[in-house]
């Protein structure tokens, strides 16, 4: 079966740029997509074929995707940026979730 | 404002059955898919099952097929997960979201876009 791989935190400084990888085999060839989740709370889609934005979600949320990794990066971190992110990509008709990162803002 | 609200979850014994709903609004129910997914304590999301509009189609997680039907009436604006032959693993707060179709060709691929506040199911004795 298809897998999506996430590193299990991130940390980053207030104001500084976060990048949250996730890697399967020819990831570039499907759509990724990627949620957030802050504790408590049901996940949010924050980026969708790999780089678009829904309507509401801050220009600091951008995503790319090419070979075996996509990447969400987030601009200029906030505190409120603290949270679970998870990637999603599709496998026959499976909808595939990589195991999540904790993202922390020291 | 898309709205989606789980109902029906609880205890249910291994083995048993339990039937969640999902009442949708703020949107034209009848031209989404829609999708249940779920998390378990302290995990990550897994995805269950997704129907198209109609309800003519159905995709299952191989970890629920043949144990999990999803439907939908879209004159009630409502989609539903039975439960059937629960096991512990399935414990788990399950999802009611809407599908961002972007194409069906070969299999349906899409987006997540919208998520219900999530309802508890337990599984135990």
């Amino acid at each position: 079966s298809y897998e999506l791989t996430q590193a299990p935190s991130v940390s980053v400084s207030p104001g500084l740029t976060a990048t949250i990888t996730c890697s399967g085999d020819k990831l570039g060839n499907r759509f990724a997509c990627w949620y957030q989740q802050k504790p408590g709370q049901s996940p949010v889609l924050l980026i969708y074929q790999d780089t678009k934005r829904p309507s509401g979600i801050p220009e600091r949320f951008s995503g790319s995707n090419s070979g075996n990794t996509a990447t969400l990066t987030i601009s200029e971190t906030q505190a409120m940026d603290e949270a679970d992110y998870y990637c999603q990509a599709w496998d026959r008709g499976a909808a595939v979730f990589g195991s999540g990162t904790r993202l922390t803002v020291l | 404002e898309v709205q989606l609200v789980e109902s029906g979850g609880g205890l249910v014994q291994p083995g048993g059955s339990l039937r969640l709903s999902c009442a949708g609004s703020g949107f034209t129910f009848k031209d989404y898919w829609m999708s249940w997914v779920r998390q378990a304590p302290g995990k990550g999301l897994e995805w269950v099952a997704h129907i198209r509009r109609d309800g003519s189609d159905k995709y299952y997680a191989d970890s629920v097929k043949g144990r999990f039907t999803m439907s939908r009436d879209n004159a009630k604006n409502s989609v539903f997960l039975q439960v059937n032959s629960p096991r512990a693993e399935d414990t788990a707060v399950y999802y009611c979201v809407r599908f961002g179709l972007i194409s069906i060709v070969p299999t349906p691929v899409g987006y997540f876009d919208s998520w219900g506040q999530g309802i508890l199911v337990t599984v135990s004795s």
